[in-house]
């Protein structure tokens, strides 16, 4: 079964704009987690939210649960053109990715 | 410096020959994890190990294999029957605190087979 479901596919934003990615899942979930990937690398940790959380803050980056929903987003602000990447939602131990968010941010 | 590390980055190979790539962590992580990305995809796991001498199929197993001789190392062999071997083959590491499992990806080993 696949978790982590992103949407867009595809973003693509002025710098200094806010981009915000979403990421659906199908099971009960003890946390979610967003990566980052710039292309042709591995993937980079970017935050963690436990699912008795609703809300966590990491710099420009916010993310918010939802789990009636079985929902999460992810919201980076003032974004800037190294944030290029594609985004990638992951739960479980075993951690199942989806396609991911490519995002792009023209200077 | 602590990290994960693969080697090499690019690999080529013939069709009907096996390829073992390397991944090795000094981060003292119990589990150690395998993916596959295609182009434009996301990540499948193709095998896990949460302990020395023990892994399990992820969700695309056939045509690989996996060893777990060692904490620190978790080598991945691509066997001529995996129909479809070229690709970016990632490995990644994590503790097992609790539920918290935030994955430290190496940098990748790009495979290709003609």
């Amino acid at each position: 079964s696949q978790q982590g479901e992103e949407d867009p596919q595809a973003l693509s934003i002025q710098e200094g704009e806010n981009a915000t990615m979403n990421c659906s899942y199908k099971t009960s979930i003890n946390n979610l987690q967003w990566y980052r990937q710039n292309s042709g690398r591995g993937l980079v940790h970017l935050i963690l939210i436990r699912s008795n959380e609703r809300e966590k803050h990491s710099g420009r980056l916010r993310v918010t649960l939802d789990t009636s929903k079985k929902s999460s987003s992810l919201l980076i602000t003032a974004s800037r053109a190294a944030d290029t990447a594609s985004y990638f939602c992951a739960t479980d131990a075993k951690l199942t990715f989806g396609e991911g968010t490519q995002l792009t941010v023209n200077p | 410096d602590g990290g994960i590390t693969q080697s090499p980055k690019y690999l080529f190979r013939k069709e009907g020959q096996n390829v073992t790539l390397s991944c090795e962590q000094n981060l003292n992580h119990d589990a150690m994890y395998w993916y596959r990305q295609d182009p434009g995809q996301g990540l499948r796991l193709i095998y896990y190990s949460q302990i020395v001498n023990d892994f399990q199929k992820g969700d695309i197993a056939e045509g690989y294999s996996v060893s777990r001789e060692k904490k620190e190392s978790f080598p991945l062999t691509v066997t001529s029957a995996q129909k479809n071997p070229t690709a970016f083959y990632l490995c990644a590491s994590s503790t097992r605190s609790g539920k918290v499992y935030e994955q430290y990806f190496g940098p990748g080993t790009r495979l290709t087979v003609t």
